[in-house]
């Protein structure tokens, strides 16, 4: 089946530096979405990428989508301890049986040290 | 306001009991999802459910049972069959449309209701 990769599973950095995380799909998807989930929360919508190649900002957060529509990835530049949480992407498939399956990866846990 | 409803929040089963854990949205979302999610293991999908009384298997739905008999509600059945069942359960729903562009169709979860059996 439909398989979402996310890499890498924890990251520790230091106020000020950078992060990012990377997710890999088996197969085509039909979209790519991203959520935050703070420590004891659960997960927040924070983008939705549709097209080929398609880059989107949101302020430090930098979010692009595969030419082939199988990658992903998320950039924080200048990390702030409320950066703190697990960053997921969710694939969503839109062929044949799998129409509507929403498969997510199996997150990365940043931590930001003051 | 609109949302998603959970509950209970805390739950706590003997081995071998059934468990039913709701889920209530009055978003007017057509499609509602259920996830399990384990400790460094993410959220791994157990039914979905597109519209009402229709419903199809995640990646993990041995041990779990669902019904959509309103548009509002979808509960999950964590049966005695599951084996492994304490974790931490959210629902989710997403409104419809042609799901490659539809700007709404991303999901909008509950608090999650946390299971643990004895």
């Amino acid at each position: 089946g439909q398989q979402v990769m996310q890499i890498p599973q924890y990251q520790h950095v230091q106020e000020g530096e950078d992060f990012t995380t990377y997710c890999n799909s088996s197969t085509t998807l039909s979209n790519i979405q991203w959520y935050k989930q703070r420590p004891g929360g659960h997960p927040v919508f924070l983008i939705q990428l549709v097209k080929s190649g398609e880059v989107k900002k949101q302020k430090r957060l930098t979010f692009q989508f595969g030419e082939a529509k199988k990658n992903s990835s998320l950039h924080i530049t200048a990390t702030q301890t409320t950066d703190v949480g697990t960053y997921f992407c969710a694939g969503l498939y839109a062929g044949g049986t799998s129409y509507g399956k929403l498969t997510f990866g199996q997150g990365t846990i940043l931590t930001v040290h003051p | 306001d609109g949302g998603i409803t959970q509950s209970p929040k805390y739950l706590f089963r003997k081995e071998g009991q059934n468990v039913t854990l709701s889920c209530e949205q009055n978003l007017n979302h057509d499609a509602m999802y259920w996830y399990r999610q384990d400790p460094g293991q993410g959220l791994r999908l157990i039914y979905y459910s597109q519209i009402v009384n229709d419903f199809q298997k995640g990646d993990i739905a041995e041990g779990y049972s669902v019904s959509r008999e309103k548009k509002e509600s979808f509960p999950l059945t964590v049966t005695s069959a599951q084996k492994n069942p304490t974790a931490f359960y959210l629902c989710a729903s997403r409104s419809s449309g042609y799901l490659a562009l539809s700007g709404a169709n991303v999901l909008t979860f509950g608090a999650g209701s946390r299971l643990t059996v004895l």
